[in-house]
């Protein structure tokens, strides 16, 4: 299995920028994906990862280093509904485990 | 993207009761399915895998007698809560993917609505 970690929770202000970070530990990588899951319903994907590097998808940004098993999201330009709980999730041959999430709490 | 449904979306039972959850891939065909399980405020938590006509794969400490999970068909697969308590009040969540697993596909595994279970 894996194991994931990612910050419980983060506070930031509408229109500011918020860097969610996840290191990881796991055998045979197979890509990384980052989940926005608001309260009761079902994550939503946002991104993936298999090679180092930042991709780049509008307000959202995921970067990978393979190397360091760590990523990161980072949400730009920040809006109220941008609240929710984001889930850092690493697949590896065959199953998809995910972090416990970092819920984000935009303020106006 | 591909669609997954479950049903019902939310159900409340009594203890001791059991209860169905369906998960349908409704545009493609789920070789497999994994069934997920979220307390409030904790990550998803992956109970069992399930192929396609053989038997579910459980996840240590998910006992496979009360969480009865058939796969009979490519696009159904179903979760059976059997004596359910309280304690198994949860969001449970399916997943389904199609083919085999390959370094680079994005887009494999996609996710049920979740169904939110009440056990009073």
């Amino acid at each position: 299995g894996q194991n994931i970690d990612q910050p419980t929770e983060m506070t930031a202000t509408e229109g500011a920028i918020v860097q969610i970070n996840c290191t990881y530990q796991t055998s045979g990588f197979n890509g990384l994906f980052w989940y926005q899951q608001h309260a009761g319903e079902a994550p939503t994907f946002l991104s993936y990862n298999v090679l180092d590097g930042l991709e780049e998808k509008g307000r959202f940004s995921s970067f990978l280093s393979r190397s360091k098993g760590y990523s990161y999201l980072l949400l730009k330009e920040l809006q109220m509904k941008d609240s929710a709980s984001y889930l850092c999730a690493v697949r590896d041959r065959k199953e998809l485990s995910f972090g416990a999430g970092t819920t984000v709490t935009v303020r106006a | 993207g591909a669609v997954v449904s479950q049903h019902p979306s939310w159900v409340i039972c009594k203890s001791g009761t059991s209860v169905k959850i369906e998960c349908r891939s409704l545009d493609f065909q789920a070789t497999t399915m994994f069934w997920y399980r979220q307390f409030p405020k904790q990550s998803l938590m992956l109970m069992a895998t399930s192929n396609e006509g053989s038997k579910a794969t459980y996840e240590q400490g998910v006992e496979k007698d009360k969480f009865l999970i058939n796969h009979a068909s490519l696009t159904l697969s179903t979760l059976t809560v059997t004596s359910a308590h309280p304690e198994d009040s949860s969001f449970y969540i399916c997943s389904a993917r199609g083919g085999l697993v390959t370094s680079g596909s994005q887009y494999e595994q996609y996710f049920g609505p979740g169904t939110r279970l009440t056990v009073t």
